[in-house]
């Protein structure tokens, strides 16, 4: 089986621009997590889809939205682009159900650096 | 709000030595923890995971143990190699879909 893939895989942008990421899960997985990398924060969840219906939501400003697709390929969107934006971004996947609790498999992420 | 704490932050041994990495939470309602490795740049590989119901997990030289009621879970790593060098990543997933991580414990093992 295919892993999680993440397109693309580093990205420059400038200050007030926005971007997008996409990410596939793995096959027949329902779930999609997204998750922030910085050096200062570590690991910050943004956001979580599942059947297409955004479950939960971490705490981060309403720049940052997703969605997921009826095939279950997820993009994130970030708009007005801000210099702390600059992170690693990693989605996750897995075949969670309401209330199961598979193991989540991480993609290899976006860099993205914001200039 | 769910605290995840890793210590020791960062960790130097020598080949061959067996290790153990600390990982404690604050919350013990959770669903299960799961232990990631990080390489540097990279995404995270599962390493393993317990559910909230099990006390230990193992897999090939490593071996994972949870005590929910202690909020308190343990990496143990036998005979490290210098490939076992990486950020290791406690996680504890107490609410659909979200994992609360530690900041991490990184690795190096010296040849």
């Amino acid at each position: 089986k295919a892993g999680v893939t993440q397109t693309p895989r580093y990205l420059i942008k400038t200050r007030g621009q926005q971007v997008t990421l996409s990410c596939s899960p793995i096959s027949g997985h329902r779930s999609v997590s997204w998750y922030q990398q910085t050096p200062g924060q570590g690991l910050q969840f943004l956001f979580e889809y599942f059947s297409e219906t955004q479950r939960n939501k971490g705490n981060f400003p309403g720049r940052f939205s997703g969605r997921q697709f009826s095939n279950s390929r997820s993009e994130m969107n970030v708009s007005t682009l801000e210099l702390g934006d600059s992170a690693l971004y990693l989605c996750a996947s897995s075949s969670l159900g309401q209330r199961s609790t598979d193991t989540q498999y991480f993609g290899p992420g976006t860099r993205l650096t914001v200039l | 709000k769910q605290e995840v704490t890793q210590i020791p932050a960062a960790l130097s041994v020598p080949e061959g030595e067996n290790l153990v990495l600390n990982c404690s939470f604050t919350d013990s309602a959770i669903y299960n923890l799961q232990w990631f490795r990080q390489d540097p740049g990279k995404g995270l590989t599962s390493l393993l995971l317990i559910q909230s119901s099990q006390r230990e997990q193992t897999s090939g030289r490593l071996n994972a143990s949870l005590d929910k009621s202690s909020g308190r879970s343990t990496l143990y790593i036998a005979a490290s190699q210098p490939g076992d060098s990486a950020t290791y990543l406690c996680a504890v997933h107490n609410q659909g879909g979200k994992l609360i991580f530690g900041q991490g414990t990184e690795l190096s093992v010296k040849p």
